[in-house]
């Protein structure tokens, strides 16, 4: 069974550009969550979606954004980028046991 | 609202040591807790897990017990190895209804040979 997959691994973009990441959940799992990773602030969540729809919210700003379409395929979007939008972000899909199975992340580097 | 406290890192043991790693979390009715692990240049993955009290999940040769009265969930191994290291996140989930994750600050582990 293929895991998560993220994509792409690494970014580099300039403030104030916006960016688009994509993952793929594993094949069954229709909840997808997404988590930012930072050494100062550690381990956040962002956002989760579950058949569509957005069922929690994590505390950042409306520049951060989400999607997950009908095939369970999830994208987040992130807008006006600023220097402390560096980080590691994470997508998680998870069993109905709240297992959450992670990708290896995309690492984005705003300059 | 609910967080979850990790002891501070790093924990530097010699191989075949014993590794305790302490967690304790705050949150109400009945959390669903985790423990994750990462590798260098790698996402999170679920180690063990325990939905109620008094419930010990294991793998790999670790264990954790689901303490509700004194609300922990202190991650365990008898014996760690160089493959060991790597950091540690203690992790709850309401499961109410959503997924989300909470999690502790995470602890390095160096192994040494």
């Amino acid at each position: 069974k293929a895991g998560v997959t993220q994509t792409p691994r690494y970014l580099i973009k300039t403030r104030g550009q916006q960016v688009t990441l994509s993952c793929s959940p594993i094949s069954g799992h229709r909840s997808v969550s997404w988590y930012q990773q930072t050494p100062g602030q550690g381990l956040q969540f962002l956002f989760e979606y579950f058949s569509e729809t957005q069922r929690n919210k994590g505390n950042f700003p409306g520049r951060f954004s989400g999607r997950q379409f009908s095939n369970s395929r999830s994208e987040m979007n992130v807008s006006t980028l600023e220097l402390g939008d560096s980080a590691l972000y994470l997508c998680a899909s998870s069993t109905r046991e709240a297992e959450a199975f992670f990708g290896q992340g995309t690492r984005l580097t705003v300059v | 609202g609910d967080s979850v406290t990790q002891m501070e890192g790093p924990v530097t043991l010699s191989e075949e040591a014993f590794l305790t790693i302490n967690c304790t979390y705050t949150a109400t009715g009945y959390p669903s807790l985790f423990w994750y692990v990462q590798y260098p240049g790698e996402g999170l993955q679920l180690l063990l897990k325990a939905t109620k009290a008094d419930d010990k999940g294991s793998n790999k040769g670790f264990e954790a017990t689901y303490r509700k009265e004194t609300t922990s969930f202190h991650l365990e191994k008898g014996s760690v190895q160089v493959s060991d290291s790597a950091v540690y996140f203690c992790a709850l989930s309401r499961g109410d209804s959503s997924y989300k994750l909470i999690f502790g600050s995470g602890t390095r582990l160096l192994v040494r040979p």
